[in-house]
Protein backbone atom coordinates (compact mmCIF):
# COMPACT_ATOMS: atom_id res chain seq x y z
CA UNK A 1 0.00 0.00 0.00
CA UNK A 2 0.77 3.32 -0.72
CA UNK A 3 2.32 5.41 2.51
CA UNK A 4 3.34 8.24 0.47
CA UNK A 5 0.87 10.36 -1.75
CA UNK A 6 2.28 13.36 -3.59
CA UNK A 7 0.44 16.55 -4.94
CA UNK A 8 0.06 17.80 -7.17
CA UNK A 9 0.42 14.48 -9.77
CA UNK A 10 1.80 16.85 -12.31
CA UNK A 11 3.12 20.19 -13.06
CA UNK A 12 4.14 22.62 -15.47
CA UNK A 13 5.68 26.01 -14.90
CA UNK A 14 7.80 27.93 -16.82
CA UNK A 15 12.05 27.57 -16.75
CA UNK A 16 13.38 30.28 -13.25
CA UNK A 17 10.13 29.52 -11.50
CA UNK A 18 9.51 27.97 -8.20
CA UNK A 19 8.36 24.60 -7.96
CA UNK A 20 6.38 23.23 -4.76
CA UNK A 21 5.57 19.70 -4.39
CA UNK A 22 3.74 18.03 -1.21
CA UNK A 23 3.89 14.41 0.14
CA UNK A 24 1.05 13.31 3.04
CA UNK A 25 1.82 9.99 4.59
CA UNK A 26 -0.13 7.90 7.22
CA UNK A 27 1.55 6.77 9.88
CA UNK A 28 4.76 7.71 11.78
CA UNK A 29 8.21 7.83 10.71
CA UNK A 30 11.96 7.75 10.89
CA UNK A 31 12.49 9.40 8.17
CA UNK A 32 11.08 10.99 4.89
CA UNK A 33 13.38 11.10 1.92
CA UNK A 34 12.67 12.66 -1.83
CA UNK A 35 14.31 10.88 -4.88
CA UNK A 36 13.81 12.26 -8.32
CA UNK A 37 13.60 9.54 -11.43
CA UNK A 38 14.53 11.33 -14.83
CA UNK A 39 12.70 9.17 -17.75
CA UNK A 40 14.40 5.54 -18.17
CA UNK A 41 16.57 5.67 -14.89
CA UNK A 42 17.03 4.93 -11.51
CA UNK A 43 15.73 7.09 -8.90
CA UNK A 44 18.45 9.63 -7.39
CA UNK A 45 18.58 10.26 -4.09
CA UNK A 46 18.12 14.37 -3.55
CA UNK A 47 17.14 15.04 0.58
CA UNK A 48 16.32 12.83 4.14
CA UNK A 49 14.64 14.43 6.74
CA UNK A 50 14.34 13.04 10.07
CA UNK A 51 11.34 12.91 11.79
CA UNK A 52 12.81 15.08 14.71
CA UNK A 53 13.62 18.26 12.04
CA UNK A 54 11.35 20.35 10.50
CA UNK A 55 13.29 21.94 7.95
CA UNK A 56 16.44 21.26 5.74
CA UNK A 57 18.13 23.07 2.55
CA UNK A 58 20.38 21.43 -0.07
CA UNK A 59 21.63 24.07 -2.62
CA UNK A 60 17.77 24.89 -4.53
CA UNK A 61 16.04 22.50 -2.75
CA UNK A 62 14.01 23.05 0.72
CA UNK A 63 12.44 20.22 2.08
CA UNK A 64 9.63 20.84 5.34
CA UNK A 65 8.80 18.23 7.79
CA UNK A 66 5.29 18.58 9.61
CA UNK A 67 4.75 15.33 11.94
CA UNK A 68 1.83 16.37 12.92
CA UNK A 69 -0.30 16.72 10.00
CA UNK A 70 2.16 14.03 8.48
CA UNK A 71 2.79 15.83 5.28
CA UNK A 72 6.25 17.42 3.75
CA UNK A 73 6.79 19.74 0.90
CA UNK A 74 9.75 20.08 -1.51
CA UNK A 75 10.40 23.49 -2.99
CA UNK A 76 12.51 23.44 -5.70
CA UNK A 77 14.13 27.28 -6.11
CA UNK A 78 14.99 28.88 -9.62
CA UNK A 79 14.05 26.11 -11.99
CA UNK A 80 15.65 24.87 -14.80
CA UNK A 81 15.62 22.72 -17.59
CA UNK A 82 17.34 20.14 -15.96
CA UNK A 83 14.75 19.74 -13.11
CA UNK A 84 12.18 18.20 -15.27
CA UNK A 85 11.47 14.87 -13.95
CA UNK A 86 9.38 12.87 -11.62
CA UNK A 87 9.54 13.28 -8.12
CA UNK A 88 8.95 10.81 -5.13
CA UNK A 89 8.62 11.17 -1.47
CA UNK A 90 9.31 7.64 0.63
CA UNK A 91 9.18 7.20 4.41
CA UNK A 92 11.26 4.68 6.01
CA UNK A 93 9.30 3.49 9.38
CA UNK A 94 12.33 1.33 11.09
CA UNK A 95 14.38 2.04 13.97
CA UNK A 96 17.38 1.22 11.39
CA UNK A 97 17.63 0.49 7.52
CA UNK A 98 14.40 -0.29 6.49
CA UNK A 99 12.50 -0.75 2.65
CA UNK A 100 10.83 2.29 1.60
CA UNK A 101 7.42 3.05 0.92
CA UNK A 102 6.92 5.39 -2.22
CA UNK A 103 3.90 7.86 -3.13
CA UNK A 104 3.15 7.72 -6.40
CA UNK A 105 5.52 10.98 -7.56
CA UNK A 106 4.89 14.24 -9.21
CA UNK A 107 6.05 14.73 -12.58
CA UNK A 108 7.34 17.81 -13.10
CA UNK A 109 8.17 19.33 -16.57
CA UNK A 110 10.01 23.07 -16.36
CA UNK A 111 9.20 24.82 -20.14
CA UNK A 112 11.51 26.86 -21.39
CA UNK B 1 32.37 5.43 -7.97
CA UNK B 2 30.67 2.50 -9.42
CA UNK B 3 27.17 2.43 -8.85
CA UNK B 4 24.42 0.09 -8.31
CA UNK B 5 24.67 -2.34 -11.50
CA UNK B 6 21.87 -4.40 -12.80
CA UNK B 7 21.75 -6.66 -15.99
CA UNK B 8 20.27 -7.18 -18.36
CA UNK B 9 18.66 -3.47 -18.64
CA UNK B 10 15.75 -4.72 -20.92
CA UNK B 11 14.33 -8.65 -20.99
CA UNK B 12 11.83 -9.62 -23.34
CA UNK B 13 10.66 -12.97 -22.91
CA UNK B 14 7.57 -15.64 -23.47
CA UNK B 15 5.05 -16.37 -20.98
CA UNK B 16 6.22 -19.34 -18.65
CA UNK B 17 9.93 -18.66 -18.86
CA UNK B 18 12.03 -18.79 -16.05
CA UNK B 19 13.42 -14.66 -15.40
CA UNK B 20 16.73 -14.01 -13.89
CA UNK B 21 17.69 -10.33 -12.80
CA UNK B 22 20.70 -9.53 -11.37
CA UNK B 23 21.98 -6.74 -9.10
CA UNK B 24 25.65 -5.68 -8.04
CA UNK B 25 25.31 -3.35 -4.94
CA UNK B 26 27.78 -0.27 -4.27
CA UNK B 27 30.79 -2.01 -2.45
CA UNK B 28 30.64 -2.05 1.48
CA UNK B 29 26.94 -1.14 1.75
CA UNK B 30 25.53 -3.50 3.65
CA UNK B 31 21.71 -3.61 3.06
CA UNK B 32 20.17 -4.49 -1.09
CA UNK B 33 16.87 -3.95 -1.70
CA UNK B 34 14.40 -4.77 -4.72
CA UNK B 35 11.80 -2.93 -5.93
CA UNK B 36 9.27 -3.14 -8.61
CA UNK B 37 7.56 -0.38 -10.75
CA UNK B 38 4.64 -0.16 -12.44
CA UNK B 39 2.10 2.15 -13.44
CA UNK B 40 -0.81 1.03 -11.69
CA UNK B 41 0.81 0.15 -8.31
CA UNK B 42 3.83 2.87 -8.37
CA UNK B 43 7.08 1.66 -6.89
CA UNK B 44 6.99 -1.22 -4.12
CA UNK B 45 9.36 -2.86 -1.73
CA UNK B 46 9.68 -6.86 -2.84
CA UNK B 47 12.65 -7.81 -0.59
CA UNK B 48 15.50 -6.64 1.49
CA UNK B 49 18.82 -8.50 2.74
CA UNK B 50 20.78 -7.16 5.48
CA UNK B 51 24.19 -8.62 5.45
CA UNK B 52 23.05 -11.17 2.59
CA UNK B 53 20.27 -12.35 5.02
CA UNK B 54 16.74 -12.00 4.01
CA UNK B 55 15.10 -9.74 6.72
CA UNK B 56 11.98 -9.07 5.04
CA UNK B 57 10.29 -10.84 2.01
CA UNK B 58 6.45 -9.62 2.86
CA UNK B 59 6.03 -7.47 -0.55
CA UNK B 60 7.00 -10.83 -2.86
CA UNK B 61 3.90 -10.97 -4.53
CA UNK B 62 3.93 -15.15 -5.06
CA UNK B 63 5.78 -17.92 -4.71
CA UNK B 64 6.61 -17.74 -8.45
CA UNK B 65 8.98 -14.83 -7.50
CA UNK B 66 12.94 -15.69 -5.32
CA UNK B 67 15.61 -13.56 -4.66
CA UNK B 68 19.08 -14.92 -2.86
CA UNK B 69 22.15 -12.94 -2.13
CA UNK B 70 24.89 -15.70 -2.06
CA UNK B 71 27.70 -12.63 -1.37
CA UNK B 72 27.96 -9.09 -0.50
CA UNK B 73 28.41 -8.53 -4.06
CA UNK B 74 25.44 -10.11 -6.16
CA UNK B 75 22.04 -10.98 -5.89
CA UNK B 76 19.28 -11.92 -8.13
CA UNK B 77 15.52 -11.70 -8.39
CA UNK B 78 14.07 -14.99 -10.32
CA UNK B 79 10.46 -15.18 -11.79
CA UNK B 80 9.62 -18.94 -12.60
CA UNK B 81 7.14 -19.13 -14.15
CA UNK B 82 6.85 -15.65 -15.97
CA UNK B 83 3.55 -13.92 -16.50
CA UNK B 84 2.21 -11.31 -18.63
CA UNK B 85 1.33 -9.11 -15.03
CA UNK B 86 5.03 -9.37 -14.13
CA UNK B 87 5.89 -6.84 -16.72
CA UNK B 88 7.15 -3.88 -14.95
CA UNK B 89 10.75 -2.17 -14.19
CA UNK B 90 12.72 -4.11 -11.42
CA UNK B 91 14.95 -1.82 -9.28
CA UNK B 92 17.67 -2.64 -6.97
CA UNK B 93 19.28 -0.66 -4.54
CA UNK B 94 21.63 -0.65 -1.81
CA UNK B 95 22.44 1.30 1.20
CA UNK B 96 24.99 1.63 3.98
CA UNK B 97 23.07 0.69 7.25
CA UNK B 98 24.92 -0.69 9.39
CA UNK B 99 24.81 0.42 12.95
CA UNK B 100 23.25 3.76 11.37
CA UNK B 101 19.75 4.57 10.21
CA UNK B 102 18.35 7.55 8.25
CA UNK B 103 20.83 6.44 4.65
CA UNK B 104 19.99 7.09 1.76
CA UNK B 105 19.54 4.18 -0.86
CA UNK B 106 21.19 3.88 -4.03
CA UNK B 107 19.45 2.93 -7.17
CA UNK B 108 20.58 0.57 -10.20
CA UNK B 109 19.11 1.77 -13.82
CA UNK B 110 16.64 -0.79 -13.25
CA UNK B 111 15.63 -4.02 -15.47
CA UNK B 112 12.62 -3.35 -17.79
CA UNK B 113 10.56 -6.69 -18.02
CA UNK B 114 8.15 -7.47 -20.35
CA UNK B 115 7.00 -10.94 -20.53
CA UNK B 116 4.82 -11.70 -23.53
Amino acid sequence: SQQGEEDPQALSIQEGENATMNCSYKTSINNLQWYRQNSGRGLVHLILIRSNEREKHSGRLRVTLDTSKKSSSLLITASRAADTASYFCATETGGGADGLTFGKGTHLIIQP
Amino acid sequence: DAGVIQSPRHEVTEMGQEVTLRCKPISGHDYLFWYRQTMMRGLELLIYFNNNVPIDDSGMPEDRFSAKMPNASFSTLKIQPSEPRDSAVYFCASSNGGELSNQPQHFGDGTRLSIL
